[in-house]
């Protein structure tokens, strides 16, 4: 089966620790993307990734860190720098179709509360 | 910077109606706009993806079309039923953004009832 992997799917956390969110992807895809979605808000991109060992930030990356050391997979980090934590956490992934032309695939989601 | 809005924010329906979900988008330059379907809880469903030089995608019961230049798309649903209750979203990639970084709104949040 073909797709976006997140785990967990639950995740609970003290105040102060950091944590790490998995994606992975079995699709071939160059591009990884994670946003982060709060109630009643569109999703909001942290960092996104075309390549191996190349990463960009998004509009909200203050207080987060990734890695990409394998295509397959492009794992979060949320530290202790960021300041609100509790979100569901949203990874993706993107073949190109043609030039500037990227279709979105989305995994299930990671919800993390921090108390 | 583009701005993606939905209306209505929320929606109730009886079964059997058919029904249109508004997106607009402040910046006309796309390379696309894509629809997607969240049920509470989970990830995002692709439902179609529209080029910009596309006016519009079908897909079983649903079609939605492209206005790029006025910055408006609408997702028609035909002969709703109960299991399409879900939030939906619409996104937009901008012409010259990188690495396909989409732009999303807030979605509306459709209830069909039977």
């Amino acid at each position: 089966d073909g797709g976006i992997t997140q785990s967990p799917k639950y995740l609970f956390r003290k105040e102060g620790q950091n944590v790490t969110l998995s994606c992975e992807q079995n699709l071939n895809h160059d591009a990884m993307y994670w946003y982060r979605q709060d109630p009643g808000q569109g999703l909001r991109l942290i960092y996104y990734s075309q390549i191996v060992n190349d990463f960009q930030k998004g509009d909200i990356a203050e207080g987060y860190s990734v890695s990409r050391e394998k295509k397959e997979s492009f794992p979060l980090t949320v530290t202790s720098a960021q300041k609100n934590p509790t979100a569901f956490y949203l990874c993706a992934s993107s073949m190109v179709i043609d030039r500037g032309s990227y279709e979105q695939y989305f995994g299930p989601g990671t919800r993390l509360t921090v108390t | 910077k583009q701005e993606v809005t939905q209306i209505p924010a929320a929606l109730s329906v009886p079964e059997g109606e058919n029904l249109v979900l508004n997106c607009s988008f402040t910046d006309s330059a796309i390379y696309n706009l894509q629809w997607f379907r969240q049920d509470p809880g989970k990830g995002l469903t692709s439902l179609l993806l529209i080029q910009s030089s596309q006016r519009e995608q079908t897909s079983g019961r649903l079609n939605a079309s492209l206005d790029k230049s006025s910055g408006r798309s609408t997702l028609y649903i035909a002969a709703s039923q109960p299991g399409d209750s879900a939030t939906y979203l619409c996104a937009v990639r901008r012409e010259g953004s990188t690495l396909g970084r989409l732009y999303f709104g807030r979605g509306t949040q459709l209830t069909v009832w039977p």
